[in-house]
């Protein structure tokens, strides 16, 4: 069945580094792709996708590019604030569209101190 | 303002005495489903919803049941709880535009402890 395996947690940064959470998966046909984000004491807030291969999704300065040849999806952010501290979650989303469920990875929490 | 909201937020109770959790959308999405979340596990799907009386299993759908008589409201009941459903819970929506499913809205979760 379809699965994604992102990096243990947590990763911890100083403000303003450079940030990399690794995210593949394994799907047949053409998943969506999606990267959840959750503040402590929240729900999970979506923060970018991406529909078909080579699609970059960007938001709040977090980027990732959906690329089949490697199944990946990783995201990356060039300098973290302290208030990206948080729970990010890779998912994917089967191509079925009668078939809505998300298949979420176990999580990485980020820890950004300043 | 959109939203997914569930209640409780935090509940706890005791082996074997019956609960529901609640959610409710306001965005008459048709989709809507149960999520969850365990350390190590991420987020696992319990039951989902196509739409008014419409229900199918998810991934960890034992000890849980659901029922959708109305379009905004998906209850997740606990029969008999144990303390293997002591987790965090996820309730999400959605709908179809335009031929393509857009974005699951997630509620803000509520934390399960069952002794």
């Amino acid at each position: 069945g379809d699965s994604v395996t992102q990096m243990e947690g947590p990763v911890t940064l100083s403000e303003e580094a450079f940030l990399t959470i690794n995210c593949t998966y394994t799907a047949t046909g053409y998943p969506s792709l999606f990267w959840y984000v959750q503040y402590p004491g929240e729900g999970l807030q979506l923060l970018l996708k991406a529909t078909k291969a080579d699609d970059k999704g960007s938001n709040k300065g977090f980027e990732a590019t959906y690329r089949k040849e490697t199944t990946s999806f990783h995201l990356e952010k060039g300098s973290v604030q302290v208030s990206d501290s948080a729970v990010y979650f890779c998912a994917l989303r089967s191509t079925n569209t009668g078939f809505q469920k998300l298949v979420f990875g176990t999580g990485t929490r980020l820890l950004v101190s300043p | 303002e959109a939203q997914v909201t569930q209640n409780p937020r935090y509940l706890i109770t005791v082996t074997g005495k019956k609960l529901t959790v609640t959610c409710s959308q306001n965005m008459n999405h048709e989709y809507m489903s149960w999520y969850r979340q365990d350390p190590g596990l991420g987020l696992r799907q319990i039951y989902y919803s196509m739409n008014v009386e419409v229900t199918d299993k998810g991934d960890v759908p034992e000890g849980y049941k659901v029922s959708r008589k109305e379009k905004r409201n998906f209850p997740l009941i606990l029969e008999s709880p144990s303390p293997n459903q002591t987790s965090l819970y996820f309730c999400a929506s959605t709908e179809k535009a335009g031929g393509a499913w857009n974005e699951q809205f997630f509620g803000p979760g509520t934390r399960l402890t069952v002794l």
